[in-house]
């Protein structure tokens, strides 16, 4: 079945260093994907998507890389903050407002 | 723009009991609002896809009879648990598509909820 899943359940970088998130796909016919940033006991809140006629795109301090060939998107965090401590979920809208998410990374900023 | 306000924000019930939960989409309307329930450390798992003026649409595995939908306004949209059970309690999100990124939803602060 379709699955959208992440690489690594937890991520603990340096305040200031970059920090990259995972994402794998199966469904090869996927062709939209959304991350999404989730702090403790809040919903999630939309960082920035890619379309798979990209494989590229950047917002502030975050990029999202998407890789079709592998069916792999990461985001990538730009001189991580002590804020930026949240856990991050890849999304996949193909289906429309059917979202499927993937089992989302935790990253732990350290001071 | 974009917001999306849930409540009540926390709650604490006895087992036997409902629950009403309320999501409203705050400067826009919602067509189609959606309910998650998260468990800790988990991912968001959908429970049902809430269509203003028809009957919500289910994912496998949700009673709908014990989670009750009501989709009355392009605002407002209410998930009721019934008779909630220990095993009820759990996070509980609804989401609606907005303005901007089609197809991105927007998030409510969650619900928690607590069944004694």
């Amino acid at each position: 079945g379709e699955s959208v899943g992440l690489h690594l359940p937890t991520l603990s970088v340096q305040e200031g260093d970059n920090s990259i998130i995972n994402c794998a796909y199966s469904n090869s016919a996927s062709d939209y994907f959304i991350w999404y940033k989730q702090e403790s006991g809040k919903g999630p809140q939309f960082i920035i998507d890619i379309r798979s006629n990209m494989d590229k795109r950047q917002g502030q301090r975050v990029t999202v890389l998407l890789n079709k060939t592998v069916k792999h998107l990461s985001l990538q965090i730009a001189a991580t903050q002590p804020g930026d401590s949240a856990v991050y979920f890849c999304a996949d809208l193909t289906g429309g407002f059917k979202t499927i998410f993937g089992a989302g990374t935790r990253l732990f900023v350290k001071a | 723009g974009a917001v999306v306000s849930q409540h009540p924000s926390r709650v604490i019930c006895k087992s036997g009991t409902s629950v009403k939960i309320e999501c409203r989409s705050l400067d826009f309307q919602a067509t189609t609002m959606f309910w998650y329930r998260q468990f800790p450390k988990q991912s968001l798992m959908l429970m049902a896809t809430s269509n203003e003026g028809s009957k919500a649409t289910y994912e496998q595995g949700v009673e709908k009879d014990k989670f009750l939908i009501n989709h009355a306004s392009l605002t407002l949209s209410t998930l009721t648990v019934t008779s909630a059970h220990p095993e009820d309690s759990s996070f509980y999100i609804c989401s609606a598509g907005g303005t901007g990124v089609p197809g991105a939803q927007y998030f409510g602060p969650g619900t928690r909820l607590l069944v004694l």
